[in-house]
């Protein structure tokens, strides 16, 4: 079957680094997207990988490893405004996409 | 209008009403996607376009049905509203269906069937 598990909540410090990690399994491979969603509003696009290795993007960053069906995101230098649910998203083999429940992050001062 | 909108905001319903999601797009995307969004749940994907004038059913298509007249608007109706649709609906767009597609999201509708 086809499967995103990802830790459901995480805390973390303004300033410090967290990981948020990914575990995929799709009918076929077509890449594997983070998105990022603010209580009560949409998700917006963080990043997208389809080959092994790190993406950076600013503060963010993502791994994608497709041998172990595993990805994450790295978040560096927290800010309070990064408090979101980040939701991981596999695309499959009809080129949909199999999203994982979300990983709530709560940012403490 | 830029990107993408969704009507109405929020929306109370009695079950067994007929309710239409509105969703338009000004981006000239190709492909189109109607979610429901669940606490503890991922998005699922309800019905989908690839192109103007074809639909795909999703994960979760029962008691949902879809239409894509033109580009921009692709409405969502629930022909005979149950409680179990309570959720919040997303409509979505990419610039096409295959490969890489980052999907737009529109602001959400919160619908509630009492």
């Amino acid at each position: 079957g086809q499967n995103i598990d990802q830790p459901t909540e995480m805390t973390a410090t303004e300033g410090a680094i967290v990981q948020i990690n990914c575990t995929y399994q799709t009918s076929g491979f077509n890449g594997l997207f983070w998105y990022q969603q603010h209580a009560g509003e949409a998700p917006t696009f963080l990043s997208y990988n389809v080959l092994d290795g790190l993406e950076e993007k600013g503060r963010f960053s993502s791994f994608l490893s497709r041998s172990k069906g595993y990805s994450y995101l790295l978040l560096k230098e927290l800010q309070m405004k990064d408090s979101a649910s980040y939701l991981c998203a596999g695309g499959d083999s009809n080129y949909q996409l199999i999203w994982g429940a979300g990983t709530k992050l709560i940012i403490k001062p | 209008i830029a990107g993408i909108t969704q009507a109405p905001t929020s929306q109370i319903l009695a079950a067994g009403r007929r309710m239409t999601l509105r969703c338009t797009q000004d981006m000239r995307h190709n492909a189109m996607y109607w979610y429901r969004q669940d606490l503890g749940l991922g998005l699922r994907l309800i019905h989908y376009s690839n192109t103007a004038g074809t639909t795909g059913k999703g994960e979760v298509p029962d008691g949902y049905s879809v239409s894509r007249a033109n580009t921009d608007d692709f409405p969502l109706t629930l022909a005979s509203a149950v409680p179990s649709q309570t959720s919040v609906y997303f409509c979505a767009s990419s610039e096409n269906s295959g490969g890489y597609n980052e999907q737009f999201f529109g602001p959400g509708t919160r619908l509630t069937v009492l």
